[in-house]
């Protein structure tokens, strides 16, 4: 498969506090991407970042990418109850026309 | 804006069954994509079409047919249902492999 994989599979934390997530990917890549899936909903994209890249902030979102270790992280800061989502990375590959998906990770935030 | 829309939203189909599901965006992308999530699997790729008049495989294509119709559609068909089809069918699209993909609010389909 070439499906990445989350890490942690869930998560719950107080609002406020920070939450990370990890994604680790088997193949070279262009780009790695991070979405959000609210329950019973379509995924929403959050944020890309380019192979040549190392760090890309958007608003409370960081996403960190190692090429060497084939690793990604993403970190929500202050987190509201609202950010409580599936959170997924995505993999572009060169020369490649298609986007695959890891397995998810579960956040839930307390209010 | 209506981005992408999957029709239909649920579906229960019997063991044997065939149906279409069609997806069509407005927003003039080259590659379509067909994902099924089930839980603890995430999403994984059936088939995608990087441009009008192409379709290729993805990582479950077995039991399913696709049809990228024009700029706007890509249909997807399954020719006899099977109860390990149940599953959330989503449709996606982007300009290419390596930008941002929008998708479908997806069809909940169970195979009985």
């Amino acid at each position: 498969s070439q499906q990445g994989e989350e890490d942690p599979q869930a998560l719950s934390i107080q609002e406020g506090e920070n939450a990370t997530m990890n994604c680790s990917y088997k193949t070279s890549i262009n780009n790695l991407q991070w979405y959000r899936q609210n329950s019973g909903r379509g995924l929403v994209h959050l944020i890309l970042i380019r192979s040549n890249e190392r760090e890309k902030h958007s608003g409370r979102l960081r996403v960190t990418l190692d090429t060497s270790k084939k690793s990604s992280s993403l970190l929500i800061t202050a987190s509201r109850a609202a950010d409580t989502a599936s959170y997924f990375c995505a993999t572009g590959s060169w020369g490649a026309n298609n986007l695959f998906f890891g397995t998810g990770t579960r956040l839930t935030v307390i209010p | 804006n209506a981005g992408v829309t999957q029709t239909p939203k649920f579906q229960v189909l019997k063991t044997g069954q065939s149906m279409t599901l069609q997806c069509a965006q407005d927003m003039n992308h080259n590659s379509m994509y067909w994902y099924r999530q089930d839980p603890g699997m995430g999403l994984r790729l059936i088939y995608y079409s990087a441009s009008e008049g192409t379709t290729d495989k993805g990582e479950v294509p077995n039991g399913y047919n696709v049809s990228r119709l024009n700029k706007r559609e890509f249909s997807l068909r399954l020719e006899s249902a099977a109860p390990s089809q149940t599953s959330v069918y989503f449709c996606a699209s982007s300009n290419s492999g390596n930008t941002e993909a929008f998708f479908g609010q997806g069809t909940r389909l169970t195979v009985v």
